[in-house]
């Protein structure tokens, strides 16, 4: 059974914190995803990355930066934590090629 | 920027029912189209796909309708039950690119 897994599923931090969000996929993807969702607007890309080492920036990046060292894990760093951060952060991961996205089970982060 | 037009934003059906959700694009570039479920407390499932070489695809009670030429597609789901009950997104991309999502229908499916 394919699996994306979060480190979190509920997160408290405080303004000005720095907040690691952790990714792992089982399904040796080459593609992973960072979405922030909030009601009314749907699922926003933060970032992704095609390969190790690699990253592109999404449609709303700012204050977020990622990191992929190996192939299944694909962190979301918030550099110093504000309170517009205060959503759920999906991570995804998609095979080279393929279209369909497989998702975890996502991170609801707080920032106090 | 690439949009994708989820139409509506929330819907209510009684058991039994057909529940209709529509999205409209835009990029003509677009040719793959899934639709993911989500239930609360979950991250989107993928739910059902097509490619527009086809003008429907089926999948027991969930249905896509895709119409190339109005750059629109739809779910149907059939014989709606309470289970379904979730937020159903619609998407698009092409080729290598991300997806874009349009923005959510909650779906409640009364008793």
């Amino acid at each position: 059974d394919v699996k994306v897994t979060q480190s979190s599923r509920y997160l408290v931090k405080r303004t000005g914190e720095k907040v690691f969000l952790e990714c792992v996929q089982d399904m040796d993807h080459e593609n992973m995803f960072w979405y922030r969702q909030d009601p009314g607007l749907g699922l926003r890309l933060i970032y992704f990355s095609y390969d190790v080492k690699m990253k592109e920036k999404g449609d709303i990046p700012e204050g977020y930066s990622v990191s992929r060292e190996k192939k299944e894990r694909f962190s979301l760093i918030l550099e110093s934590a504000s309170t517009n951060q205060t959503s759920m952060y999906l991570c995804a991961s998609r095979e080279l090629g393929l279209a369909g996205e497989f998702f975890g089970p996502g991170t609801r982060l707080t920032v106090l | 920027q690439q949009q994708v037009k989820q139409s509506p934003q929330s819907l209510i059906v009684q058991k039994g029912g057909i529940s209709i959700i529509n999205c409209a694009y835009e990029n003509t570039a677009f040719d793959y189209f899934p639709w993911y479920q989500q239930f609360p407390g979950k991250g989107p499932a993928l739910l059902i796909a097509i490619r527009p070489d086809v003008s429907e695809k089926k999948e027991g009670r969930f249905t896509i309708s895709f119409n190339k030429s109005a750059k629109q597609f739809s779910l149907h789901i059939m014989d709606s039950q309470p289970g379904d009950s979730a937020t159903y997104f619609c998407a698009a991309n092409s080729g290598y690119s991300t997806l874009t999502f349009g923005k959510g229908t909650m779906l409640l499916v009364s008793p």
